[in-house]
């Protein structure tokens, strides 16, 4: 079956400090990965996919196969980057099941 | 607001009691997929449809519970004799085919 980790539960930086958050997957397959958001009492939204190799909101995330990570990354933490982030898998394509990580929650100070 | 929307979006509820929860999605959205999510934790499938069709179901949806979505627009979820580890947020999503999951704001049950 397959599994995701967010390790952390909280990372709290200041304004223009870069950030990572760390996702780690287990699966034998191919699977296809994403980062989801949810800022403070809105609905959880899709912030980016592997597959698109899209930089959103000046983030990135990189799949590594050998590593089975998908790190989000922004080298500029903007206070309005404040909000709970989760990590998913799918491992049939974008609207198939998905299995999601606990999230961690980013805080960013001014 | 033309996205997915959930209603009722809080609900209690005394142990023992039946509920029902219901999903519209973004129209002409073929998929629909139900999430429950927990304190602490992200959210985890429950079930999800393929216009009328429901495709699969989680081991996490014991007896008590039962979706439908008779007509492949809006869909019910209905949860019988609620227990307290029910309470949590159900969360619904839809999507095209081939293309990323829209959520629903959640109906956020607590049992009494």
């Amino acid at each position: 079956a397959q599994r995701v980790t967010q390790p952390e539960k909280l990372l709290s930086v200041f304004k223009g400090a870069p950030v990572e958050l760390k996702c780690n997957y287990s699966y034998s397959g191919s699977p296809e990965l994403f980062w989801y958001v949810q800022y403070s009492r809105q609905r959880l939204q899709l912030l980016l996919r592997h597959i698109s190799r899209e930089s959103i909101k000046g983030f990135t995330a990189d799949l590594n196969k050998g590593e089975t990570s998908f790190h989000l990354k922004k080298p500029f933490a903007q206070e309005e980057d404040s909000a709970m982030y989760y990590c998913a898998l799918s491992t049939s394509g974008a609207n198939s099941k998905l299995t999601f990580g606990k999230g961690i929650t980013l805080s960013v100070r001014p | 607001d033309t996205g997915v929307s959930q209603n009722p979006r809080h609900k209690i509820t005394k142990r023992g009691q039946n509920v029902t929860f219901r999903c519209d999605p973004i129209s002409e959205h073929n998929r629909l997929y139900w999430y429950r999510q927990t304190l602490g934790q992200g959210p985890e499938f429950l079930t999800y449809f393929q216009n009328e069709a429901q495709l699969e179901k989680s081991r996490l949806l014991s007896d008590r519970f039962s979706a439908e979505r008779p007509k492949g627009s809006f869909s019910t979820l209905e949860i019988q004799r609620t227990e307290q580890g029910d309470s949590a947020m159900y969360l619904c999503a839809s999507s095209p085919d081939f293309e990323t999951q829209y959520f629903g704001p959640g109906t956020r049950l607590t049992v009494l």
